[in-house]
């Protein structure tokens, strides 16, 4: 069954510009929730977990549990935000990840 | 964080034939995983190995096709056996680092011919 969903596969915004990556789940219990990058031809790594509620590189993730959302934001997006995106729930020691989304910023 | 290195970083194997993919941690962890990322799709968990015991398989992946080895606290290995061209795939490792954050090694491209 599908735990993380990932709407969108592409997405694209001009620099500047807000951009928010959609996330749900389904989970039984406290979720938690990570948000991996993958740069383009550098390796998977982590950007925030819900746990920890920071912020990395403006970015900003909230947990919903009414909405069982998980949505990444950034108010200004920046070229170098350019990347694929992952949603992923950790339990029992495992990740489950959603399909991705494919950021573009454009100038 | 882990610094996780793989070999090969990528390979063009023969149908029929096996491939040893190794995965390196610079510390002693615990738990490693290995994923599989097919093309255009995201990465599905193949199975958790753990050192001292066997590998823990998930659904859809067996150990005759998946061979894993975890002979210490910062090394394992994945065989991809008796490949197919639907076997052509990223294949990647991961550490997990402290209670719940895994950390990913560069991946290892294969290419079943």
């Amino acid at each position: 069954a599908q735990r993380v969903t990932q709407p969108e596969k592409l997405l694209s915004v001009f620099k500047g510009a807000p951009v928010e990556l959609k996330c749900n789940y389904s989970y039984s219990g406290s979720p938690e929730l990570f948000w991996y990058v993958q740069y383009s031809r550098q390796r998977l790594q982590l950007l925030l977990r819900h746990i920890s509620r920071e912020s990395i590189k403006g970015f900003t993730a909230d947990l919903n549990k009414g909405e069982t959302s998980f949505h990444l934001k950034k108010p200004f997006a920046q070229e170098e935000d350019s990347a694929m995106y992952y949603c992923a729930l950790f339990d029992d020691y495992k990740l489950s990840f959603g399909a991705g989304t494919t950021v573009t910023v454009r100038a | 964080s882990a610094v996780i290195s793989q070999k090969p970083s990528r390979d063009i194997c023969q149908r029929g034939t096996s491939l040893t993919i190794q995965c390196q941690v610079d510390s002693q962890v615990t738990m490693m995983f290995w994923y599989r990322q097919q093309p255009g799709q995201s990465l599905t968990l193949i199975a958790t190995a753990n050192q001292g015991s066997e590998a823990t398989y998930e659904s859809g992946f067996v150990i005759d096709k998946f061979p894993i080895s975890r002979p210490n606290l910062t090394f394992s290995t994945l065989t991809v056996s008796n490949m197919s061209p639907e076997d052509s795939s990223i294949y990647l490792c991961s550490s997990m680092m402290g209670a719940d954050t895994q950390y990913f090694g560069p991946g290892t491209r294969l290419t079943v011919l």
